[in-house]
Parts: structure tokens; sequence; C-alpha cells
């Protein structure tokens, strides 16, 4: 079985530019989290889907980040525009209803 | 709010050395609390969790139990390998059912098991 896939595994870009990480989650998991962990801190929560629904959304910095997961499936994060303090490993994660959370191996961004 | 408070790393010990990774929390409520563990280029896995007072949760010969007294959950392991070099995360939950919604993590610990 496939676990929770993150695309791309890195990503350098500019300050004002636009970024967009990809994730997959397990076939049949109906939520998703992302996750971000800025250097030296704590891994902090951005959001929660339940299929294509927001469920939670508390965690997300500002209204530059921008998360989608049409038809329940993969989701996206963008983020527009990228901002230095941006910078961090993006995680995401999937699960069954209260049973075990699967993380992806992250998105490490950079921004320059 | 809630928070989770870890030992701050590097931690560098010699194989076989015994391990601890001090973990303490506050929350508003009766949290469900976990350890994750980080291998070099993967994501991050559960280790073990324990949901009330006075469990203990183990795996991969790793131990930690769930003091309400002292709100700890400290990671230990008696003979540490290699293998074991990772970053862990000590992390917390107050949703019901054991599961992991709305995790709240500490900062991780980089360990560092040298032959």
């Amino acid at each position: 079985e496939a676990g929770v896939t993150q695309f791309p595994s890195h990503s350098v870009i500019e300050k004002g530019q636009t970024v967009t990480l990809r994730c997959d989650p397990i076939s049949g998991h109906d939520n998703l989290y992302w996750y971000r962990r800025v250097m030296g801190k704590e891994i902090k929560f951005l959001l929660h889907f339940v299929k294509e629904s927001k469920q939670d959304e508390s965690g997300m910095p500002n209204n530059r980040f921008l998360a989608e997961r049409t038809g329940g499936t993969y989701s996206t994060l963008k983020v527009q525009p990228a901002e230095l303090e941006d910078s961090g490993v993006y995680f995401c994660a999937s699960s069954q209803q209260g049973e075990k959370l699967f993380f992806g191996s992250g998105t490490q961004l950079s921004v320059l | 709010g809630n928070s989770v408070t870890q030992m701050e790393g590097p931690v560098t010990l010699s194989e076989e050395a015994f391990l601890t990774i001090n973990c303490t929390y506050t929350a508003t409520g009766y949290p469900s609390l976990f350890w994750y563990v980080q291998y070099p280029g993967e994501g991050l896995q559960l280790l073990l969790k324990a949901t009330k007072a006075d469990d203990k949760g183990s795996n991969k010969g790793f131990e930690a139990t769930y003091r309400k007294e002292t709100t700890s959950f400290h990671l230990e392991k008696g003979s540490v390998q290699v293998s074991d070099s990772a970053v862990y995360f000590c992390a917390l939950t107050l949703y019901s059912g054991g599961g992991a919604d709305g995790l709240t993590f500490g900062k991780g610990t980089h360990l560092i098991i040298q032959p």
C-alpha cells in the first residue's frame, strides 16, 4: 500500500513568487492534515480536511495561504506571494476517523 | 492553551547507552500523549502513545509513562542503537478516541547515536 506522498520534496523560490505544494493521502483516508515546521520551532497545525470540506483551518497563518482538496482526494497548498518567513518543512498527513495518523516525508520550502 | 516542551537537542550518545528524552505538557483538559519519530528522509511515524494517566506506551524497546501528577511523558530506552538516530517529537491531543486529530507538537529532539 502506498503511503502519503508529497511533491515536490524541495522547493527554492524567491520572495514574491508563488509555490504550490501537493499531497496525495493514502487511498480511502477521509482526513487530510497540513502541518508546518519552521526551523527550530514546533510543528504547527495548519488545517484539516474531511473529504473535500475544510473541518478546521484555524492554523492557517494568513490569506497568502490557500488549501484545496477538490474531489476529496489529493490536496494542494498554495502560497502566494511567498515571504521569507514561509520557509520551513510542510508536512501532510492522513487518517481514517480516530485512527493512526500517517505522515508524508514533507516538502522543504526555502524562500530567498 | 495547550503546549508541549521537550529537551533541546541534539542529544549525542554512544551505542548501548541509556536514553531519556524529557517531555512535559500543559493542556486545558485530559490529553492523549504521543511520541513520533522522523528518520532521515522519511515522514513522521507514530512510535508510541498513551491515552490516560499511568498508561505506559511501548514500541521497539522505547517506553513512556503518562504521569498526570508531573504532566510528563518522558521517552526512555535501555540500550540505544545507531539505527535509533532520528528526530523525536512529543505531542498531545485533546480529541477523544485516542486518535490523532488536532495534534500539538513539541519542537523535536535530534538524537545522534555514535557507534
